[in-house]
């Protein structure tokens, strides 16, 4: 595709529910982040994916909080158990490569996710 | 602690006016520093990307500067419009882990009012 893509834009969970969220990064992208964006703060790490291998989860802040890229392109990341903190923009980026200088990082919209 | 930190929090400022905003960083080892622009309800959209060695680059009228050794960052709007009105994140990248990890700043929410 063109861009990032990520769905559902808008989710709205009642607490305990399970969330599913999905990002479709740019065809052919090595890596792929999520980050949780608290309302006025900068994005926050999660986790990092290079192709299917998840080489990185020590941003994930719960065991509620599991992501999978099984075929090395679409990503999910999902949520047990919503609590209200949870509540929060998770945006997903990806990049062509891995450790080059200057690596683009593009992001998606953003999944906004509000636990009531 | 590899940390971004940004000022002002926020702006406002009238439309064709200047700004400047500031980034101070201490992150190690260091790879790059981005600047990107986030409209509300939007995902980061990148405006430049420096490496150590560079200390100007512009796009249009942004023009965003890196000192590397007293490691401050500053991106310099000119002639500012409506459609500027944002936030502006820092971001340092770390080579940690095998893979290019990207610390964000808080970002500056930058107001331009006719």
């Amino acid at each position: 595709g063109a861009g990032v893509s990520q769905s559902p834009r808008y989710k709205v969970a009642k607490r305990g529910q399970d969330v599913a969220l999905r990002c479709d990064p740019i065809s052919g992208h090595v890596s792929l982040f999520w980050y949780q964006q608290a309302l006025g703060q900068g994005p926050e790490f999660l986790t990092y994916f290079q192709n299917e291998a998840q080489l990185d989860k020590s941003g994930l802040p719960s065991d509620r909080f599991f992501a999978e890229r099984p075929e090395g392109s679409v990503s999910t990341l999902k949520i047990q158990r919503t609590q209200q903190e949870d509540s929060a923009v998770y945006l997903c980026a990806s990049s062509l490569t891995v450790t080059g200088r200057n690596t683009e990082a593009f992001f998606g919209q953003g999944t906004r996710l509000t636990v009531v | 602690k590899n940390q971004v930190e940004q000022s002002p929090q926020s702006l406002i400022i009238l439309e064709g006016k200047n700004c400047t905003l500031q980034c101070n960083y201490t992150v190690s080892p260091f790879s790059n520093l981005r600047w990107y622009k986030q409209d509300t309800g939007r995902g980061p959209v990148s405006l430049t990307i420096m490496t150590f060695s560079e200390n100007t680059k512009s796009n249009g009228r942004y023009t965003a500067t890196l000192d590397a050794d007293t490691k401050q960052s500053s991106l310099h709007i000119t002639a500012s419009q409506l459609s500027d009105s944002a936030s502006y994140i820092c971001v340092v990248s770390s080579i940690s882990g095998g893979y290019n990890k990207l610390i964000f700043g808080a970002g500056t929410r930058l107001a331009v009012h006719p």
